[in-house]
């Protein structure tokens, strides 16, 4: 089945600095990757998400890219809040399957 | 939340006792899932349902059992074959396919 690692497992940015966080996953007929905030204390939420035909998605100071030949996946946050600190989740879908989560990354972004 | 609710927000469980944690949602959508999320161990599946009446495992099913005999509800027992049942756990809802996955705000389950 579907195996999806996410790293870091643990990040800490300067306020205004930029996070990069990294996914890759094991079966090529995946085809939907989304990212996933979750704050302490409360239920993940979708953030941003990207499908195998598009490149690259951006939204506001998110962005997320897809390498589909490298299985890689990527969200990036460019200057950095400290509300952006939270857990970050990685996911990959491949169609009427539950979706396939990283072990999250844990966001500290300091004042 | 958007209309789904888990309740209670904190649970406490005796040893040998059966525990339910309750999901209700009114989005009408087809699918819903739980999952168990310990520190550093990401989500977990343990069971889903696509469909009323029926349902499956997930990764980490035993010690679980769950029931879908409405939509709008799909409450998880934690049994006492579960041995360490404390964590914290999400309930979801997808609509079509299993694509974009919407949480509740989780119940706390702990052990006295």
């Amino acid at each position: 089945g579907e195996n999806v690692e996410q790293h870091p497992s643990t990040l800490s940015v300067q306020e205004g600095d930029s996070a990069v966080i990294k996914c890759t996953y094991s079966d090529s007929a995946s085809n939907y990757f989304p990212w996933y905030k979750q704050e302490l204390g409360k239920g993940p939420q979708l953030i941003i998400d990207i499908r195998s035909n598009v490149g690259e998605k951006k939204d506001q100071r998110i962005a997320v890219t897809l390498n589909k030949t490298a299985k890689h996946f990527s969200l990036h946050i460019t200057e950095t809040q400290p509300e952006d600190s939270a857990v970050y989740f990685c996911a990959a879908y491949k169609g009427n399957t539950p979706l396939v989560f990283g072990k999250g990354t844990r966001l500290s972004v300091i004042a | 939340d958007g209309g789904i609710t888990q309740s209670p927000k904190y649970l406490f469980r005796k040893e040998g006792q059966n525990v339910t944690l309750s999901c209700e949602q009114n989005l009408n959508h087809d699918a819903m899932y739980w999952y168990r999320q310990d520190p550093g161990q990401g989500l977990r599946l343990i069971y889903y349902s696509q469909i009323v009446n029926d349902f499956q495992k997930g990764d980490i099913a035993e010690g679980y059992s769950v029931s879908r005999e409405k939509k709008e509800s799909f409450p998880l027992t934690v049994t006492s074959a579960q041995k360490n049942p404390t964590a914290f756990y999400l309930c979801a809802i997808s609509d079509s396919g299993n694509e974009k996955l919407f949480f509740g705000s989780g119940t706390q389950l702990s052990v006295l």
